[in-house]
C-alpha cells in the first residue's frame, strides 16, 4: 500500500460543531504532516508528528487538535472553526526527506 | 530564513509549445527540492525530485528539471506542452534535519491555449 488515505473528502461543518479529519497510512512512514491550502495558495505547514510525537506546531490557533493514536493514523480536531478556516486540509507522510507522499485532501466549508 | 520563490505567478503558453517554469530557493545548504502538480479541487500530484546525484532529473508526464547550484535554481520544464497540463505547479524544499519539513513556493499557474 503506497497511499495515504484522508477521510472524509468534503466536510461541511457549523461554526458550533465538533468534527473529525482522518488520515492513514500503511508504508511505515515515521513523519506525518497536517498542512492548510486556501484557494489559489500554497500549502501551509500546520502540524508535524514524528515517531508518533508531535514535533512542529506552527502556531495553529487552538480550536484545531491533532492527534496521533498510533504510526499509522493522524486526526485533526476540529472545534469552533470560522468561516476563515474553510480550506483544503492536506496530510502528508515521510520516511526521510525526500519519501514525502500526500493524500488527496478533505474540502472543508464552515457555515 | 529558508524560502523558496516562484518568479511567475501566471503563465500562458500555446499548447505544443516549450515551457520552463522557474523556481529559487534561499539557504546557503543545498536542499531536497520537489515539483509538484495541483488541478483545480485535487490534491498534490509528485512530478520529480532532486537530492543528489545528476543535476538533470527526469519525471512523470515529460517534465524534467535542471538542479544549477551556482544559481540557488531548479526551473522545471518540458518540450512540448499538452492542454491536460494546464494546472496550478508548485516547487517545494526540504532542508533536512529532525522534522524534514517541506516548504511550498506559491505556485505557477500554467494555462495552455490551443
Amino acid at each position: 500500500d503506497t497511499e495515504v488515505t484522508q477521510t472524509p473528502k468534503h466536510l461541511v461543518m457549523g461554526m458550533t460543531n465538533k468534527k473529525s479529519l482522518k488520515c492513514e497510512q500503511h508504508m511505515g512512514h515515521r513523519a506525518m504532516y497536517w498542512y492548510k491550502q486556501k484557494a489559489k495558495k500554497p500549502p501551509e505547514l500546520m502540524f508535524v508528528y514524528s515517531y508518533e510525537k508531535l514535533s512542529i506546531n506552527e502556531s495553529v490557533p487552538s480550536r484545531f487538535s491533532p492527534e496521533c493514536p498510533n504510526s499509522s493514523l493522524l486526526n485533526l480536531h476540529l472545534h469552533a472553526l470560522q468561516p476563515e478556516d474553510s480550506a483544503l486540509y492536506l496530510c502528508a507522510s515521510s520516511q526521510d526527506a525526500v519519501g514525502y507522499t500526500f493524500g488527496s485532501g478533505t474540502r472543508l466549508t464552515v457555515v | 530564513a529558508q524560502s523558496v520563490t516562484q518568479p511567475d505567478i501566471h503563465i500562458t503558453v500555446s499548447e505544443g509549445a516549450s515551457l520552463e517554469l522557474r523556481c529559487n530557493y534561499s539557504y546557503g545548504a543545498t536542499p531536497y527540492l520537489f515539483w509538484y502538480v495541483q488541478s483545480p479541487g485535487q490534491g498534490l500530484q509528485l512530478l520529480l525530485k532532486y537530492f543528489s546525484g545528476d543535476t538533470l532529473v527526469q519525471g512523470i508526464k515529460g517534465f524534467e528539471a535542471e538542479f544549477k547550484r551556482s544559481q540557488s535554481s531548479f526551473n522545471l520544464r518540458k518540450p512540448s506542452v499538452h492542454w491536460s497540463d494546464a494546472a496550478e505547479y508548485f516547487c517545494a524544499v526540504n532542508y533536512g534535519g529532525a522534522t524534514n519539513k517541506l516548504i511550498f513556493g506559491t505556485g505557477t499557474l500554467l494555462a495552455v491555449q490551443p
